[in-house]
């Protein structure tokens, strides 16, 4: 069975750091491009960064440039974010996402208020 | 960045009746491999996306053969040829042709 499981969201200050994991199983976790993709309160799917099977590659959307870093542990079948400077504006739930959407985690809320 | 727009916003069907999805994209979504990244899918209430459709017309695994997608190009469509209850949610198209990958805002889909 296919499984992501998300954690390390919560609630923190304007400024404040977070980092979340994403636990895999149920695949080949190296052999595919990983992804995180938020959803804020009621809103749409955005999609925040992502990364290559061996790391070598890297993107993040404009919005969460040199706040945010994505990283992979494939010995461990892990997907981390550490979040930097958090805004207002980053509050969401954060999806953790394997390939061009193949497979989806539960997410994790991120709230970002003072 | 690639806008995607779908429409309509909303989608009132009956039950067993069919409903259809645009999808429209500001560039062309063919790749320089040949392919075209435009993947479908569907958030039922309080649950997490799951994919229906990848590059255009595939249906992942345990999609039901009501769903189907169609287009080329700039021009996108997603078809659901009989309307069941668990139907209910917002779907949305994503291009993945060019980064960043893009969603449209989502079509929600309810019952009358």
């Amino acid at each position: 069975e296919v499984q992501l499981v998300e954690s390390g969201g919560g609630l923190v200050q304007p400024g404040g750091s977070l980092r979340l994991s994403c636990a895999v199983s149920g695949f080949t976790f190296r052999s595919y491009w990983m992804h995180w993709v938020r959803q804020a309160p009621g809103q749409g799917l955005v999609w925040v960064s992502r990364i290559h099977t061996d790391g070598s590659l890297i993107n993040y959307a404009d919005s969460v440039k040199g706040r945010f870093t994505i990283s992979r542990d494939n010995a461990k079948n892990t997907l981390y974010l550490q979040m930097n400077s958090l805004r207002a504006e980053d509050t969401a739930v954060y999806y953790c996402v394997a390939g061009l959407g193949d497979f989806w985690g539960q997410g994790t809320l991120v709230t970002v208020s003072s | 960045d690639v806008v995607v727009t779908q429409s309509p916003l909303s989608l009132p069907v009956t039950l067993g009746q069919p409903a259809s999805i645009s999808c429209r994209s500001s560039q062309s979504l063919v790749h320089s491999d040949g392919n075209t990244y435009l993947n479908w899918f569907q958030q039922r209430p309080g649950q997490s996306p799951r994919r229906l459709i990848y590059r255009i017309s595939n249906r992942d695994s345990g999609v039901p053969d009501r769903f189907s997608g169609s287009g080329s190009g700039t021009d996108f469509t997603l078809k659901i040829s009989r309307v069941e209850a668990e139907d209910v949610g917002i779907y949305y198209c994503m291009q993945a042709t060019r980064w960043p990958q893009t969603f449209g805002q989502g079509t929600k889909v309810e019952i009358k």
